[in-house]
């Protein structure tokens, strides 16, 4: 069964920093997503991961995936306030059903002045 | 704005009894997944929908029923409701059955709270 691990599930950082996010997926897939959510509104896809060693970056936020080792980051560069939301890593069983998004439990980012 | 409808926003019901909530996908997309968001659970597929017919199934439970109209809205029948099933439903939509990037666009969200 396929599983997505988080760390941290909580992150408060001040406005400024530097701080990443990290996401182990217990089995073979190939593809990797980053959504962000809101309180209580939907999810935003953020990045679409296809390949090992695909870097991509928008604006403060660059993901990275390592499909060797089963990693994907989430490096957030100084951090501002509208940054504040959670943070899923998400993939799919390779082979498996394009829509069955496996979520991991989210990153919860607080960004504080 | 991601482009996929989804009505009612919120829905307060009781135990035992039955609610519709409905989905319309982005203009174009012909494949409709339903995830459900708890906070025990998190965010779990319950099923998906290609152009009318049932493509995948996942941690859908008997009370609960999908389908796919001609029109390619969606709705997503729960019944005999539990306090359990109190949750966010949200609908997403694709392009293809399996798109270049796999990416789904997912609509606003149905708060449901079983009392």
């Amino acid at each position: 069964e396929l599983k997505v691990e988080q760390n941290p599930l909580f992150l408060s950082m001040q406005e400024g920093k530097n701080y990443t996010i990290y996401c182990n997926y217990s089995t073979t897939s190939d593809r990797l997503y980053w959504y962000r959510q809101d309180p209580g509104k939907s999810l935003e896809s953020l990045f679409v991961l296809l390949s090992n060693g695909a870097v991509k970056q928008e604006g403060r936020l660059m993901a990275s995936l390592d499909t060797k080792a089963r990693l994907s980051t989430l490096h957030i560069t100084a951090a501002v306030h509208d940054l504040s939301a959670t943070y899923f890593c998400v993939t799919t069983a390779l082979g498996g059903s394009q829509g069955n998004l496996i979520f991991g439990k989210g990153t919860k980012l607080s960004v504080k002045p | 704005d991601s482009g996929v409808t989804q009505t009612p926003k919120h829905l307060i019901t009781a135990t035992g009894q039955r609610v519709t909530l409905r989905c319309s996908p982005r203009s174009g997309d012909l494949s409709v997944y339903w995830y459900q968001q708890s906070l025990d659970q998190g965010l779990q597929f319950l099923i998906q929908y290609y152009n009318g017919e049932e493509r995948a199934k996942g941690n859908i439970l008997e009370r609960f029923s999908a389908q796919q109209f001609p029109d390619l809205h969606s709705e997503l029948n729960l019944s005999s409701l539990e306090l359990g099933d109190s949750a966010l439903y949200f609908c997403a939509s694709s392009t293809v059955p399996r798109s270049d990037t796999g990416e789904l666009f997912f609509g606003e969200g149905s708060r449901l709270t079983v009392l």
